[in-house]
């Protein structure tokens, strides 16, 4: 069965980065995007970006303008893994992030688990 | 970007009742809409893709319809696990973005 497994929760310092898995599993992953969206507490959705796993299509992304600079999604083919790491931490990025897998032009079916990171002194 | 603007915000409703949701886009995205529902703690779960296909597995009192900016949620007799935060998310052009969120309560 489809199955996203992201890392641990990660407690950051202000100014550090924090990089989180999304280990795939049931599926092809070269032939899927990965989608990443991230949830403030008590807070709504919202995406952040995309990245492309599929053959041939050199790591395509997309970000939101918002973390343009500070975000970078890749993936690693090899172990079926995709990354998103966030530099540059502030308090407000406090927040559940999570992956998704994404297929045919922006369908968001599959999501994994979550991930918190807390950014705290 | 397109905006997409859900409403209500929150909804009281009971077992049995029919509820609708709405979400409006900024401009036309066709049919490049899903909806999800998550419930605390938890992931979202899709409930519809392509503004109206029903996900596998998806009971079928949930049902979606619209095109272009105005598209529905619908759920024709609530049951107790329906209580929940429901979104919209458009995926037309980057960047994607979700509605604002409906929470529907006893």
């Amino acid at each position: 069965q489809v199955q996203l497994v992201q890392s641990g929760a990660e407690v950051k310092k202000p100014g550090t980065s924090v990089k989180v898995s999304c280990k795939a599993s049931g599926f092809t992953f070269t032939t899927y995007g990965v989608t990443w969206v991230r949830q403030a507490p008590g807070q709504g959705l919202e995406w952040m970006g995309w990245i492309s796993a599929y053959n041939g299509n050199n790591g395509n992304t997309n970000y939101a303008q918002k973390f343009q600079g500070r975000v970078t999604m890749t993936t690693d083919t090899s172990t079926t893994t995709a990354y998103m790491e966030l530099r540059s931490l502030r308090s407000d990025d406090t927040a559940v992030y999570y992956c998704a897998r994404e297929y045919y032009g922006g369908r968001v079916d599959y999501w994994g688990q979550g991930t918190l990171v807390t950014v705290s002194s | 970007d397109i905006q997409m603007t859900q409403s209500p915000s929150s909804l009281s409703a009971s077992v049995g009742d029919r509820v609708t949701i709405t979400c409006r886009a900024s401009q036309g995205i066709r049919n490049d809409l899903g909806w999800y529902q998550q419930k605390p703690g938890k992931a979202p779960k899709r409930l519809i893709y392509a503004a109206s296909s029903l996900q596998s597995g998806v009971p079928s009192r949930f049902s979606g319809s619209g095109s272009g900016t105005e598209f529905t949620l619908t759920i024709s007799s609530l049951q107790p696990e329906d209580f929940a935060t429901y979104y919209c998310l458009q995926h037309n052009s980057f960047p994607y973005t979700f509605g604002q969120g409906t929470k529907l309560e006893i």
